[in-house]
This record gives structure tokens, C-alpha cells and sequence, in this order.
């Protein structure tokens, strides 16, 4: 069935790091694609996007390609900082049910 | 962007009584809204899908009669967790999209319940 698999946390890093969390799906069809961030205590925000294969979703220094040859959509952010500290969502959105499939979540803390 | 807000953002019950929960979309039409349980360190997991005016559709092992779930209009939907019990202690998050197939959801801000 279909299923979003990223890497296990929680990933620590030092401020202005090099940031890269894995995600990749399993789907019938070509999926769109979201990166989901948490902060504490709080709800999930949108953090970027991609509708098909080789869009690119950006945001807020954040970047993840739609590779369809890896089904992969990995999250790269070229320096981290403190205030990236958060829980990280990989997910697609499953259209045969009209629902989202969620990755397990990657919880990254940024040290100053 | 689109805004959705939950009330309350916490609450505190007593074992055996009802509560429930708002999502509302502030500056959209949301002919569907989601409803998730998340537990402490762990992902989100659906527990309904309902659409406006017609009944709620429950993931499997979610119980329908003690999760309740409305969706009366276009900008709000009720969770009400009833006769709580301490396991039903949890974060419940909401998400709303603009129609059946939308696939950007927006989220609320969650609420945090615990059952004394």
C-alpha cells in the first residue's frame, strides 16, 4: 500500500550546518508530495510542496526536489539555525482516498 | 495562507464526562476537515474524515460512538470525546481543505486534552 518511510531521529546538527533529512513513498501514481514542520506545543505547518515529478518545493531556506526515478523527496536546508528545532513531517497525499499519508516525523534539534 | 484555529487549545476533564473540540477555517470553506490523534514523540493518526453535511468516515479501530464528529457547516467541525476516560489523553489535531481531492491541508493549532 501506500506509505511515506523518512529517516529516524532525532538529528542533531550545530547551527549553520548542512541539513538533509531523507524521506521516500511508496504510491500508485505519481503523488503530491509536503514537508509538514511542528514546533512545540503547536500544530503542523505547511512547509513546502511539489504536485510532480522534478518540481522543486522551497521555503524559508528549505528545499526538496520530487525525484520520481527514487521516489524520494528529501529535505535540504544549506544552515540551519536554532529556530529550525522542530519535528519534521514527510507526507503524501493519497487522491484514491482523498486523505494524507504521514512519515513517521524527524525531530532535529539545532545546537548554537 | 489559509487559518485554522481549534478551541479549546487545552482542557482538563474529569474521568466519565464529554468534551468537545472546535476546528474552524477563519478565511476559507472547507467542505473537508480531517481529524488526527497524535501521542507524545510519535506521528499523526488519522482518526476521521468528515465532509460537510454528510456523516463522518472513521479509520478502522477508531470508535465512532465515543469520538463524535460533525461538520454542520463549511467553517466548523466538532470532535467530542465522550464519557473520557484517562487513555483517551492525547493531542487532537485538526485540518481542513478546500474540497473533496485538495490536497494541501491546513492544520490547526491542536488541542491538548488530558482525563484526570
Amino acid at each position: 500500500g501506500d506509505s511515506v518511510t523518512q529517516m529516524e531521529g532525532p538529528v542533531t546538527l550545530s547551527e549553520e550546518a548542512f541539513l538533509t533529512i531523507n524521506c521516500t513513498y511508496t504510491a500508485t501514481g505519481y503523488p503530491s508530495l509536503f514537508w509538514y514542520v511542528q514546533y512545540p506545543g503547536e500544530g503542523l505547518q505547511l512547509l513546502l510542496k511539489a504536485t510532480k515529478a522534478d518540481d522543486k518545493g522551497s521555503n524559508k531556506g528549505f528545499e526538496a526536489t520530487y525525484r520520481k526515478e527514487t521516489t524520494s523527496f528529501h529535505l535540504e536546508k544549506g544552515s540551519v539555525q536554532v529556530s529550525d528545532s522542530a519535528v519534521y513531517f514527510c507526507a503524501q497525499w493519497r487522491s484514491s482516498a482523498s486523505k494524507i499519508i504521514f512519515g513517521s516525523g524527524t525531530r532535529l534539534s539545532i545546537r548554537p | 495562507g489559509a487559518v485554522v484555529s481549534q478551541h479549546p487549545s487545552r482542557v482538563i476533564c474529569k474521568s466519565g464526562t464529554s468534551v468537545k473540540i472546535e476546528c474552524r477555517s477563519l478565511d476559507f470553506q472547507a467542505t473537508t476537515m480531517f481529524w488526527y490523534r497524535q501521542f507524545p514523540k510519535k506521528s499523526l493518526m488519522l482518526m476521521a474524515t468528515s465532509n460537510e453535511g454528510s456523516k463522518a468516515t472513521y479509520e478502522q479501530g477508531v470508535e465512532k460512538d465515543k469520538f463524535l464528529i460533525n461538520h454542520a457547516s463549511l467553517t466548523l467541525s466538532t470532535l467530542t470525546v465522550t464519557s473520557a476516560h484517562p487513555e483517551d489523553s492525547s493531542f487532537y489535531i485538526c485540518s481542513a481543505g478546500g474540497g473533496f481531492g485538495t490536497d494541501t491541508q491546513y492544520f490547526g493549532p491542536g488541542t491538548r486534552l488530558t482525563v484526570l
